[in-house]
């Protein structure tokens, strides 16, 4: 099974910024579409954004609620996946889980996950 | 606009089968989804990819008491022989170009 690591989060103020990132080790990093989730307290799941893998052009795509706030990016030689979030919102409270998508013709179904790591944005 | 209803909860007694629905939205009926486990305080797991014919694919250790079915817009996800651990929060997902959807999850109780 496929280990996928979360680290970085924290406590917060709004207005602020924060990085996580994703440790993918013993895993085919570089074809995978990495995708970061997040899930309010008590809420369901909410896509974030991906990054496609560079063979497949490496450009990422966003959600509405974060777009032009977070930047997904990866480095593949470190088999890490990061999140950069800017001018954090209350509403950004969330745990952070990182998945996998196979990439390429099998993209879609986000078939790994992490364990999250738990980003608190208050005052 | 590329949408997944789900039902906010379902319940079933201890082994018995229960049938969980996902249901996309106008225009996006052949559309494949996959199911994810997320059971109390833990991430989720990814259990598998239903396509529009019904045909599914499993991931990695994944019991043969869950398999995926499809009908139109609804994808299903069948639990047969219910467990304790079974409880947990079930959420369907699908994929369009440059976005990835969930649903709004159904919270299983096993009785």
């Amino acid at each position: 099974e496929v280990q996928l690591v979360e680290s970085g989060g924290g406590l917060v103020k709004p207005g602020g910024s924060l990085r996580l990132s994703c440790a993918v080790p013993g895993f085919t990093f570089t074809k995978a579409w990495m995708n970061w989730v997040r899930q309010a307290p008590g809420k369901g799941l909410e896509w974030v954004g991906l990054i496609k893998s560079k063979t497949d052009g490496g450009t990422a795509d966003y959600a509405a609620p974060v777009r032009g706030r977070f930047i997904i990016s990866r480095d593949d030689s470190k088999k890490t996946l990061y999140l950069q979030m800017n001018s954090l919102k209350t509403e950004d409270t969330a745990v952070y889980y990182c998945s996998a998508d196979p990439g390429g013709a099998a993209t879609g179904p986000l078939d790994s996950w992490g364990q999250g790591t738990l980003v608190t944005v208050s005052s | 606009q590329l949408v997944l209803t789900q039902s906010p909860s379902a319940s079933a007694s201890l082994g018995a089968s229960v049938k969980l629905t996902c249901t996309l939205s106008s225009g996006h009926s052949s559309y494949a989804i996959a199911w994810h486990q997320q059971q109390p305080e833990k991430g989720p797991r990814y259990l598998m990819k239903v396509n529009s014919d019904g045909s599914h694919r499993k991931g990695d250790g994944i019991p043969d008491r869950f398999s995926g079915s499809s009908s139109g817009a609804e994808r299903y996800l069948t639990i047969s022989s219910l467990q304790s651990e079974d409880e947990a929060d079930y959420y369907c997902q699908t994929w369009g170009a440059g976005i990835r959807v969930f649903g709004g999850g159904t919270k299983l109780t096993v009785l």
